[in-house]
C-alpha cells in the first residue's frame, strides 16, 4: 500500500526566506506527483504536477522536484509571502486510471 | 465560472438518515471523484468513476454508493449515516487521462449526531 509523508508537519518562517517542503512516497512505481495548497475552510488548489519521466516542474515562484527512484519530492518556495500561507499536500497517482494517495500535508505559516 | 459546485456547504445529520451529497462539475471532465478529509486522517479516496455510466470503490467505500447517470453530476449517498461519518467530503475531477491535474470543490462538512 503507498503510503505518502511530508515533513514537516508545520513551519513557521519570516517573510522573504526562501523554502522547502518535502515529501516522501513508498511505492517508486507512480505515474504522477501533484502539489495542492489548501486555504481553511476551503477546497485544494492545484499547483504544480510532475509527471513521473520528469525531474521537476516550476510555475512562478514555486519550483517542485521528482526523484522518482528514491520515492522523494520537493516543493521550493522562492521570496515567501504572506499569502502563501497555507496547508500544502503532496499526492501521488499509481496509474492512469487511478485516483491520488495524499500525504497529510506541511501547514506553512508566514510572517510578515 | 468552470469549476465544481458542491451542495451543501454543511449539513447536521441525525444517525441513522439518508443523505445525498451532490456535486456538479462544468469542465466535462471525464473523471470524477469523492474524498473525504479527517484531522489526522488526510484524505482519503471513498468512490470514483472514471467516465459516465462506471463506477469504482476508493480505499474507505464502507457506507457510501455513488452513481454516474451523466458525465456533469456525481452524488455521494450515504444510506444510514454514522457518527464516524463526521467529515469534510470533497469531490474532484480530471479530463480522465492520467496526465491532467485534479480540480476539487469547496467541500461539504457533514456532521452526524
Amino acid at each position: 500500500k503507498q503510503e505518502v509523508t511530508q515533513i514537516p508537519a508545520a513551519l513557521s518562517v519570516p517573510e522573504g526566506e526562501n523554502l522547502v517542503l518535502n515529501c516522501s512516497f513508498t511505492d517508486s512505481a507512480i505515474y504522477n506527483l501533484q502539489w495542492f495548497r489548501q486555504d481553511p475552510g476551503k477546497g485544494l488548489t492545484s499547483l504544480l504536477l510532475i509527471q513521473s519521466s520528469q525531474r521537476e516542474q516550476t510555475s512562478g515562484r514555486l519550483n517542485a522536484s521528482l526523484d522518482k527512484s528514491s520515492g522523494r519530492s520537493t516543493l521550493y518556495i522562492a521570496a515567501s509571502q504572506p499569502g502563501d500561507s497555507a496547508t500544502y499536500l503532496c499526492a501521488v497517482r499509481r496509474g492512469g486510471a487511478d485516483g491520488l494517495t495524499f500525504g497529510k500535508g506541511t501547514h506553512l505559516i508566514i510572517q510578515p | 465560472i468552470a469549476g465544481i459546485t458542491q451542495a451543501p456547504t454543511s449539513q447536521i445529520l441525525a444517525a441513522g438518515r439518508r443523505m445525498t451529497l451532490r456535486c456538479t462539475q462544468d469542465m466535462r471532465h471525464n473523471a470524477m471523484y469523492w474524498y473525504r478529509q479527517d484531522l489526522g486522517l488526510g484524505l482519503r479516496l471513498i468512490h470514483y468513476s472514471n467516465t459516465a455510466g462506471t463506477t469504482g470503490k476508493g480505499e474507505v467505500p464502507d457506507g457510501y454508493s455513488v452513481s454516474r447517470a451523466n458525465t456533469d453530476d456525481f452524488p455521494l449517498t450515504l444510506a444510514s449515516a454514522v457518527p464516524s461519518q463526521t467529515s469534510v467530503y470533497f469531490c474532484a475531477s480530471s479530463e480522465g487521462r492520467g496526465s491532467s491535474p485534479l480540480h476539487f470543490g469547496n467541500g461539504t462538512r457533514l456532521t452526524v449526531t
